[in-house]
């Protein structure tokens, strides 16, 4: 049974740092990744798919790798800004479906 | 449409209360899925469309869950019988296909009282 964790729950930071932020899998076996970003009282907004042939994807400030044989992904946020300050959600597909397992997500705060 | 679209944003419901929750996904789309997702909590899996076609609904807590995409394009949650228990935000997503981007809903917050 596919599991998800993501490390750290909660993250406050000053304005400007660059940040790192883990998700872990349990199943490798997986077609692809997905980060999300989830703002108070709204839906999850799509921020990177990595698919699982590919090692890493970019996006503006923000990069994911994807390592599946050790069952890990990261999220880099370059120059954090304050916008920047939402729950972050990793996704997977357990192995053989397209049903997506989460994680519970990391709270980040950019203070101004 | 430009996005996905859910509809309410917000439901209150006396316990025992029939409810609907409506989906319009991205036009074309041929994947649909419904999430639960409770407070402080990633979204769990409820069911899954591929044009009208449910696929999986392994994730259904309860028989009072009922979901449905008759023509392949919107889709509507239902739950009978409302419990204090289902209190939580459901979101809808769609994809072009399996292994594609997926794309959810602002939610509908249910709240069962």
């Amino acid at each position: 049974k596919q599991e998800v964790t993501q490390i750290p729950a909660a993250l406050s930071v000053p304005e400007g740092e660059n940040l790192v932020l883990n998700c872990s899998f349990t199943d490798s076996a997986i077609y692809n990744l997905q980060w999300f970003r989830q703002d108070p009282g709204k839906g999850l907004t799509s921020l990177l798919l990595i698919q699982s042939s590919q090692r890493e994807q970019t996006s503006g400030r923000l990069n994911a790798s994807l390592d599946k044989s050790s069952g890990r992904s990261t999220l880099y946020i370059a120059a954090s800004q304050p916008g920047d300050s939402a729950t972050y959600l990793c996704a997977v597909p357990t192995s053989g479906t397209y049903k997506y397992i989460f994680g519970t997500g990391t709270r980040l705060k950019v203070l101004a | 449409g430009a996005g996905v679209s859910q509809s309410p944003r917000y439901k209150v419901a006396k316990r025992g209360q029939d409810v609907a929750l409506r989906c319009d996904p991205i036009s074309g789309h041929v994947s649909l899925f419904w999430y639960q997702q409770a407070l402080g909590q990633g979204p769990e899996f409820l069911t899954y469309f591929q044009n009208e076609a449910q696929l999986d609904k392994s994730g259904l807590p309860s028989d009072r869950f009922f979901a449905e995409r008759p023509e392949g394009s919107v889709s509507t949650l239902k739950i009978q019988r409302t419990q204090q228990e289902d209190s939580a935000v459901y979101l809808c997503a769609s994809a072009r296909g399996m292994n594609t981007e997926a794309f959810f809903g602002q939610g509908t917050r249910l709240t069962v009282v």
